[in-house]
């Protein structure tokens, strides 16, 4: 298993600006993704964290909107740039291997106004 | 594209009663299929698993069927109890390549005391 920390765990926002979620994992991992949950809606992958390389994002979500680093194997940020309220959404980090089970942060709760 | 869906978005249970949460599943390939729980501010917890090589697997409380004829897998919880009042998520997690996970749309699960 991984315990997973996120933070902050909810911020609101003026619309404009751009917010930093942080992903700290316990342990090293190879991968580490992004997710978004819209309000009462499903988990929605964003992109995959890559240790050394760029990201991959979704269709849908693109690298000037969502960047992330991920500096090593136990850490990566989301940054939502130039947010609007159509970006409030829960935000959440999650790690895993192939064919097993994916861990997740308890999210970042993000409001827009 | 790839889909992951349920029949039931809210599911209303006596306490006490058998709960049995419905996941419609699309993508042939898929061969890794997981149960997430939701509750209300935290992220998604590992219930159970199955591989596509089994059609049952059980654990404390909670079942899961896995039906590749008809791409189906069900969630069975015994004897439900007012901690299981959450959102479920039923998700698969593609075959070959990285670890990505692609959730279903979910379904409130309210034991009724």
């Amino acid at each position: 298993s991984a315990v997973i920390s996120q933070k902050p765990s909810r911020d609101i926002c003026q619309r404009g600006t751009s917010l930093t979620i942080q992903c700290q994992v316990d342990s090293q991992v190879t991968m580490m993704f992004w997710y978004r949950q819209q309000p009462g809606q499903s988990l929605t992958l964003i992109a995959t964290a890559n240790q050394g390389s760029e990201a991959t994002y979704e269709s849908g979500f693109v690298i000037d909107k969502f960047p992330i680093s991920r500096p090593n194997l136990t850490f990566s940020t989301l940054t939502v740039s130039n947010m609007s309220p159509e970006d409030s959404s829960i935000y959440l980090c999650s790690v895993g291997a192939v064919n097993t089970e994916a861990f997740f942060g308890q999210g970042t709760r993000l409001t827009v106004v | 594209g790839e889909s992951v869906g349920l029949h039931l978005p809210t599911l209303s249970v006596q306490e006490g009663d058998n709960s049995i949460i419905n996941c419609a599943y699309s993508n042939s390939a898929s061969d890794y299929f997981i149960w997430y729980k939701q509750e209300s501010g935290k992220g998604p917890q590992f219930i159970i698993d199955i591989r596509s090589n089994m059609d049952k697997r059980q654990g404390q409380r909670v079942t899961v069927l896995l039906n590749k004829t008809v791409k189906h897998l069900s969630l069975q919880i015994a004897a439900t109890q007012p901690g299981d009042s959450a959102v479920y998520f039923c998700a698969e997690n593609e075959s070959g390549g990285y670890q990505k996970v692609t959730f279903g749309t979910g379904t409130k699960l309210q034991v009724i005391p």
